[in-house]
């Protein structure tokens, strides 16, 4: 069975501090790794995925996540927050390469404050 | 990148009514599709996999009877509600997969009286 855990349900920072979102995932085969960003009221936005392949992961909007294996994490960091960065978060396990049978994290709400 | 697009976006229907929600690929086609629900200020659950030409598969603990789910094209499934109650009140999020990675619909937000 696969599960995802994200450390904060509420994570507050200044624009242009760093921002850093939390994600430690259990599975019982290797696992594909992914985080996702919802707007309000809207559908999910892929922002990297970890497939095997290399450990730091670079995706959209400035923001990179780094695959830790010892420590079972996938955080989720962009050194500079803007504005537009406020959403929720979501980090997500898949036992299938593309995503199929997703398991979510809980999501991490993101704040910007100016 | 591929579109996913869900009709209606928003629903406000009486207890006991059955309700439809329409999931489409726009620009591709896609044999499965997947149904997941949100609650409010929670993540999404998986509740059912949607397979063109045959019976969708539900997740533990989803009535199949009431989440009906029909994948009509390899463009089209939909998920109806059937004699809904107060507790359904959810955001139905649909998604399905394209080139390698999974494309999300906006999501429809369903609000049972």
């Amino acid at each position: 069975a696969q599960s995802v855990t994200q450390l904060g349900s509420h994570v507050s920072v200044s624009e242009g501090a760093l921002v850093l979102l939390r994600c430690n995932y259990s599975s019982s085969v290797p696992p594909y790794l992914f985080w996702y960003v919802q707007y309000p009221n809207q559908g999910l936005q892929l922002l990297l995925k970890y497939t095997s392949a290399a450990t730091l992961v670079k995706g959209i909007n400035g923001f990179e996540a780094e695959f830790k294996k010892s420590e079972t994490s996938f955080h989720l960091t962009k050194p500079s927050a803007h504005m537009s960065d406020a959403a929720e978060y979501f980090c997500a396990v898949s036992e299938a390469r593309y995503g199929q049978n997703f398991v979510f994290g809980p999501g991490t709400r993101l704040s910007v404050l100016p | 990148g591929a579109v996913v697009s869900q009709h209606p976006s928003r629903v406000i229907c009486k207890s006991g009514t059955s309700v439809k929600i329409e999931c489409r690929s726009l620009d591709f086609q896609a044999t499965t599709m997947f149904w997941y629900r949100q609650f409010p200020k929670q993540s999404l659950m998986l509740m059912a996999t949607s397979n063109e030409g045959s019976k969708a598969t539900y997740e533990q603990g989803v009535e199949k009877d009431k989440f009906l789910i029909n994948h009509a094209s390899l463009t089209l499934s939909t998920l109806t509600v059937t004699s809904a109650h107060p507790e359904d009140s959810s955001f139905y999020i649909c998604s399905a997969p394209s080139n390698n990675e999974q494309f999300f619909g906006p999501g429809t937000r369903l609000t049972v009286l």
